[in-house]
């Protein structure tokens, strides 16, 4: 499979303990993006890469939350002090300059659940 | 703020018909929309796109419709099957340009019945 893919699928923690995704993008895709998803909501955009570079960042992303793509292929989003009110689906996409309109390609997500 | 939403949150129809999934967006400065379907349990899935410069974009079994005069964009699936059953967002380029984040509505639910 050559799609996105995340990990862990799930993700189950108690309120205040840390947690990290990853995100693996397609290959050579240099653009990498983060959203969060709500049951019964769309999409909310997060954050984005260009390769390495971080260049931009949604009023979403309080200072508990970091991201990171340190060699320009797969990125880490880390909660800390997880709350009750991060528990959604943490979706990951991905894109490169030159593709039709730059099309997002997302993968399946992380379910993260604060209890 | 700038935001894309939809008009109807459930839409039932029967297998074979056509079927028509309507939003509407408020930034009249984005030029790009897409429309994507999202399965239980997955990441959305592109389906189709379209540039403000045009009004209609022909897909296989889809058609996107764009009316910038009133901001209004809808998706129509002809022969609808129980495999199209599934969410369905628009989703808007923010921005007109300066940004690449996607503003998406907030879904409908699309139910094939057999």
């Amino acid at each position: 499979d050559t799609g996105v893919s995340q990990d862990p699928r799930h993700k189950i923690t108690k309120r205040g303990q840390n947690v990290t995704f990853r995100c693996d993008p397609i290959s050579e895709h240099n653009r990498l993006y983060w959203y969060r998803q709500t049951l019964g909501q769309g999409p909310e955009f997060l954050t984005y890469f260009q390769n390495e570079a971080q260049l931009e960042k949604s009023r979403l992303l309080s200072d508990r939350f970091s991201a990171e793509r340190p060699k320009g292929s797969f990125s880490t989003l880390e909660i800390q002090r997880t709350e009750q009110g991060d528990s959604a689906m943490y979706l990951c996409a991905s894109s490169t300059i030159g593709t039709r309109n730059n099309e997002q390609f997302f993968g399946p997500g992380t379910r993260l659940t604060v209890l | 703020g700038e935001s894309v939403g939809l008009h109807l949150p459930t839409l039932s129809v029967q297998e074979g018909d056509n079927s028509i999934i309507n939003c509407a967006y408020s930034n009249s400065a984005s030029d790009y929309f897409i429309w994507y379907k999202q399965e239980s349990g997955k990441g959305p899935q592109f389906i189709i796109d379209i540039r403000s410069n045009m009004d209609k974009r022909q897909g296989q079994r889809v058609t996107v419709l764009l009316n910038k005069t009133v901001k209004h964009l809808s998706l129509q699936i002809a022969a609808t099957q129980p495999g199209d059953s599934a969410v369905y967002f628009c989703a808007e380029k923010g921005g007109g340009g300066a940004t690449n984040k996607l503003i998406f509505g907030t879904g409908t639910l699309l139910a094939v019945q057999p």
